[in-house]
């Protein structure tokens, strides 16, 4: 069964430091992998996907993550925190044709 | 534009009284969900149907019902039945087969009870 860890449930960065949001997964094939973004009040928005090939995938905002199958891992970074980048950052994964699966979020505080 | 609908944004319920919250879709995605978000408890799913005229329960699904008559509109209602409905109420599309089953979300309702 697929499954999904995020290690800290908060992180906080001063404006301008490296971003670095942990993300481990289960999953018996080769996964699909996702991070999405959540603002205050509103709905999940994509920001980015692994699929297949490439495994360091851009998105938006200045994000990226990179798939390691030796490490199962796909964390996020971001070289340069913005204020506007506090949020709550959900991993998710997904094996072809069955459902996702969200990990319990990180909400991200960006120190002034 | 394409996207997911919910309505109301804000919704307030007094107690023991049932309350059917909206999410309308026009992605002519196959598959619909229902999650409930509560702080520091990430998504929890209620609901979700991956066809017209069936749905399956989640993990969370006493005291919650939904309906699927039409492909767009998958509506959930809280019933009296849920001992704790004040949360954020989230629902999502997806594309079932032949996809990567990536979630595009509507904006989210919050629910108040009284």
């Amino acid at each position: 069964a697929q499954s999904v860890t995020q290690l800290g449930s908060h992180v906080s960065v001063s404006e301008g430091a490296l971003v670095l949001l942990r993300c481990n997964y289960s999953s018996s094939v080769p996964p699909y992998l996702f991070w999405y973004v959540q603002y205050p009040n509103q709905g999940l928005q994509l920001l980015l996907k692994y699929t297949t090939g490439a495994t360091l995938v851009k998105g938006i905002n200045g994000f990226e993550a990179e798939f390691k199958k030796s490490e199962t891992s796909f964390h996020l970074t971001k070289p340069s925190a913005h204020m506007s980048d506090a949020a709550e950052y959900f991993c998710a994964v997904s094996e072809p044709n069955d459902k996702i699966i969200f990990g319990k979020g990180t909400r991200l505080h960006i120190l002034p | 534009d394409g996207g997911i609908t919910q309505s109301p944004k804000y919704l307030f319920r007094k107690e023991g009284q049932n309350v059917t919250l909206s999410c309308e879709q026009n992605l002519n995605h196959d598959a619909m969900y229902w999650y409930r978000q509560d702080p520091g408890q990430g998504l929890r799913l209620i609901y979700y149907s991956q066809i017209v005229n069936d749905f399956q329960k989640g993990d969370i699904a006493e005291g919650y019902s939904v309906s699927r008559e039409k492909k767009e509109s998958f509506p959930l209602t809280v019933t009296s039945a849920q001992k704790n409905p004040t949360a954020f109420y989230l629902c999502a599309s997806s594309i079932v087969r032949g996809g990567t089953y990536e979630q595009f979300f509507g904006p989210g309702t919050r629910l108040t009870v009284l």
